[in-house]
């Protein structure tokens, strides 16, 4: 199974800030990659896959990067709506791993 | 609207039986793999398994084979997730979700479920 890796595991910041998560393969997964973002209480909701390709009603300030084994997610300009937990999930091959999780908080 | 509606919540004793389902409507059920989730309480995500409901070909996490089973019923638009013999350790909320695809080879999880929440305790 490829292992996905995420970092930090929690991280505080500030509306109007800038953050990226990063997520890491164990093996190549080529751009394979999506990113979801869920809130207490709710199902995930997807915001990025093939690594780069935004979902359809998903806010620009999400961006997604990389290729091989280091990804990351990056929102622009936090907004109070953002402070979720994401996850990166590998669809390379199955079974389609998902990372520990990012929480973000607000600092 | 693409919908994915799960069944209720359950409370069972370990060693019981159990079955869930996850019924689609707003698409074509039969032609997207329908995949289940499982996160236990406070914990990350995890993949079980995907089906498509066309020819039933299931794709398991070797971790989960054997500990659950996949299937769908193509007729009535639902996909099931069942369990011979609970333990403790299933208490944990279920996601089903739909599987699209980009560019052929780009799979993710567009539409979820509600989620099903199951307890396991004597």
């Amino acid at each position: 199974d490829i292992q996905m890796t995420q970092s930090p595991s929690s991280l505080s910041a500030s509306v109007g800030d800038r953050v990226t998560i990063t997520c890491r393969a164990s093996q190549t997964i080529t751009n394979y990659l999506n990113w979801y973002q869920q809130k207490p209480g709710k199902a995930p909701k997807v915001l990025i896959y093939a690594s780069s390709s935004l979902q359809s009603g998903v806010p620009s300030r999400f961006s997604g990067g990389g290729s091989g084994t280091d990804f990351t997610l990056t929102i622009s300009s936090l907004q109070p709506e953002d402070f979720a937990t994401y996850y990166c999930q590998q669809s390379y091959s199955t079974p389609r791993t998902f990372g520990q999780g990012t929480k973000l908080e607000i600092k | 609207e693409v919908q994915l509606v799960q069944s209720g919540a359950e409370v069972k004793k370990p060693g019981e039986s159990l079955k869930i389902s996850c019924k689609g409507s707003g698409y074509s059920f039969s032609t997207y793999w329908i995949g289940w989730v499982r996160q236990m309480p406070g914990k990350g995500l995890e993949w079980l398994g995907i089906i498509y409901p066309v020819d039933s070909d299931i794709r398991y996490n070797p971790s989960f084979q054997g500990q659950v089973t996949i299937s769908a019923d193509k007729s009535i638009s639902t996909a099931y997730l069942q369990w011979s013999s609970l333990k403790a350790s299933d208490t944990a909320v279920y996601y089903c979700a739909r599987q699209n695809f980009w560019n052929n080879y780009y799979y993710y999880f567009d539409y979820w479920g509600q989620g099903t929440l199951v307890t396991v305790s004597s």
